[in-house]
């Protein structure tokens, strides 16, 4: 069965540092991995995902992500992070059925 | 205006009564989604949909029902029979586009049984 973690509950960086919000994934076939963000009561916005080909996927709001095989990780990077990019993100995984499943989310707390 | 609507934003329900929420996308997608979202979990697949008057079962199905009649609407009835139904409900809407589609959410539905 598929499944993807989010080892880390929630991720405090001060505005101005790089941000790295971190993602495993367990897949048998090709891993097709998303990352999406939810704002307060609102439903999930895409920001990015990683069918195949370059490994550093470039995404909304200056946001990227690395997969990595040999790690089997998916982690959510942004060089300089904004208050306004305080939320919870999510990484989910795709192996074909055309339906997500998600990690349990990570909540990113960016304090001025 | 383009987009996924849900509604209503907040639902009350009593217990041992079944509830519809709704979904609509003028997005023109073939396929829409139902997920749960329970707090300090990610999101979890009730039931989808690829084509119209088609749909499958995803990972949390028992309790729930959903039709698809038209391509824009996807209903989802919380029966009584979901033994804890007060949850956040998200429905999503994608297009074939390759192996995998991205999905686009609606803003939700916050359910709460009294």
């Amino acid at each position: 069965a598929q499944s993807v973690a989010q080892p880390e509950d929630q991720v405090n960086v001060a505005e101005g540092n790089p941000l790295t919000v971190k993602c495993t994934y367990s897949v048998s076939g090709n891993p097709y991995l998303f990352w999406y963000v939810q704002y307060p009561n609102r439903g999930l916005q895409f920001l990015l995902k990683y069918i195949t080909g370059d490994n550093l996927v470039k995404g909304s709001y200056g946001f990227e992500a690395e997969f990595n095989k040999s790690q089997t990780s998916f982690h959510l990077k942004k060089p300089s992070a904004l208050v306004s990019d305080s939320a919870l993100y999510f990484c989910a995984v795709d192996t074909g059925r055309r339906a997500l499943t998600f990690g349990s989310g990570t909540r990113l707390q960016v304090q001025p | 205006d383009g987009g996924i609507t849900q509604s209503p934003k907040y639902l009350f329900r009593k217990e041992g009564q079944n509830v519809t929420l709704s979904c609509e996308q003028n997005l023109n997608h073939d396929a829409m989604y139902w997920y749960r979202q329970d707090p300090g979990q990610g999101l979890r697949l009730i039931y989808y949909s690829q084509i119209v008057n088609d749909f499958q079962k995803g990972d949390i199905a028992e309790g729930y029902s959903v039709s698809r009649e038209k391509k824009e609407s996807f209903p989802l009835t919380v029966t009584s029979a979901q033994k804890n139904p007060t949850a956040f409900y998200l429905c999503a809407s994608s297009i074939p586009a390759g192996v995998s589609d991205t999905q686009y959410f609606g803003p939700g539905t916050r359910l709460t049984v009294l």
